[in-house]
């Protein structure tokens, strides 16, 4: 059975820093996603990853994929207030997208 | 491209009724839907998947005879949430796929808040 496990839960930053959120995952897969969902909205994709050694970035988030560890990060530089969210990793594999999520990593930035 | 919409965003019902959440695509036709269940301050739970013009097939744990999923059509599938309780009260999100491309992604619809009495 697919697992995927993050960590960690619960992020508090302050402004300008850095810190990264980390995504293991069980078996094989075939892409790995990074979704934000602030409250009460449904989820917006970040990134998505698809091969061994990816990195993707947008503005202060970084994602990379290590397939052979079975490894994802999301990396957060020089953090701001409106970064503050949750943020799932995913993992699919298989011809229909079978889709698992992580637990999600709650941030918060603080002034 | 690749929107999802969801109706009704929020939902509220008396126990014992049946409430009907529509998941469409408004720019492609989806040949896989899902549908994923998120308590609060909880992850996504994937509850069934379905393929237009298939049965939907459900993960294990979810009853299949309460939460009724149709994918009549390749825009349109519906989760019928029947003799609803408070504790099926939830944020229920559809996504859809394409079948297209390099991957099947997933674009996920705007959820729906039901809230049972």
């Amino acid at each position: 059975e697919l697992k995927v496990e993050q960590n960690p839960l619960f992020l508090s930053m302050q402004e300008g820093k850095n810190y990264t959120i980390y995504c293991n995952y069980s078996t094989t897969s075939d892409r790995l996603y990074w979704y934000r969902q602030d409250p009460g909205k449904s989820l917006e994709s970040l990134f998505v990853l698809l091969s061994n050694g990816a990195v993707k970035q947008e503005g202060r988030l970084m994602a990379s994929l290590d397939t052979k560890a079975r490894l994802s990060t999301l990396h957060i530089t020089a953090a701001v207030h409106d970064l503050s969210a949750t943020y799932f990793c995913a993992v699919a594999r298989g011809n229909n997208n079978d889709m698992r999520f992580g637990a999600g990593t709650r941030l918060t930035v603080k002034p | 491209g690749a929107v999802v919409s969801q109706h009704p965003s929020r939902v509220i019902c008396k126990s014992g009724t049946s409430v009907k959440i529509e998941c469409r695509s408004l720019d492609f036709q989806a040949t896989t839907m899902f549908w994923y269940r998120q308590f609060p301050k909880k992850s996504l739970m994937l509850m069934a998947t379905s393929n237009e013009g298939s049965k939907a097939t459900y993960e294990q744990g979810v009853e299949k005879d309460k939460f009724l999923i149709n994918h009549a059509s390749l825009t349109l599938s519906t989760l019928t949430v029947t003799s609803a309780h408070p504790e099926d009260s939830s944020f229920y999100i559809c996504s859809a796929s394409y079948g297209g491309g390099t991957y099947n992604e997933q674009f996920f619809g705007p959820g729906t808040r039901l809230t049972v009495l």
